[in-house]
């Protein structure tokens, strides 16, 4: 396995229009979580799924966010109508047990700006 | 609520110790972590300790917990060019959920 992959890496939009986002998490994992993070910031939560079950969603995930992971492996992460201050990286992490840690794995993001 | 803060900036030279200090707010915190972020890559977790532990070692990584004053630091030994980084310090607040808090991060400048 190599790691939590996200495609696309990179994506320009214009503002008011939909884009997708996909993550393959490792393949044992069950949870898996999506995050946003502006420049000079730490990510922040936006939501997390456990197999195929949304079960926590952060206030920052307006009504114009989704995600869905239908089969409980992989997930998207949909933003319609874009804002510019949608702009910013798109982190997908999934975890497992390392010892009896629940560890996060993280992807190496998308970077979405929006014009 | 939670938050988590560190310094933005720190410079050191090859070889010298480094010390990363972060400030967190929730005293229910059941883990918490240092994680690594290099250019163009995600996040890369370096070391955690339990809330109930106050120090942990591994290799060059020191993590100091105060639990009292919610002070938590990463102490790199031997600080080489290869450590130039984005670190964060983040937090499980003991919520029942999985989410982690994340601090704005702190750029590591190793001068050679």
């Amino acid at each position: 396995d190599t790691g939590v992959s996200q495609n696309p890496r990179h994506k320009i939009t214009k503002r008011g229009q939909n884009v997708t986002f996909r993550c393959d998490p490792i393949s044992e994992h069950n949870r898996l979580y999506w995050y946003r993070q502006t420049l000079g910031q730490g990510p922040e939560f936006l939501t997390y799924f456990q197999n195929e079950a949304q079960l926590e969603k952060s206030r920052l995930l307006s009504d114009r966010f989704s995600a869905e992971r239908p089969k409980g492996s992989f997930s998207t992460l949909e933003i319609q109508r874009t804002e510019q201050g949608d702009s910013a990286m798109y982190l997908c992490a999934s975890s497992g047990l390392t010892g009896d840690l629940e560890t996060q794995y993280f992807g190496p993001g998308t970077r979405l700006l929006v014009l | 609520g939670e938050d988590v803060e560190q310094s933005l900036f720190l410079s050191v030279r090859e070889g010298d110790s480094s010390v990363i200090n972060c400030t967190y707010t929730d005293s229910s915190s059941t883990y918490l972590y240092w994680y690594k972020q290099e250019p163009g890559a995600g996040l890369q977790l370096l070391t955690y300790i339990f809330s109930n532990m106050d120090m942990k070692q591994d290799q060059r990584l020191t993590v100091l917990l105060n639990k009292k004053d919610k002070h938590l630091s990463l102490r790199i030994a031997d600080t080489q060019t290869g450590d130039s980084a984005i670190y964060f310090c983040a937090e499980s607040p003991n919520t029942g959920g999985f989410k982690t808090i994340f601090g704005a991060g702190t750029r590591l400048f190793v001068k050679a």
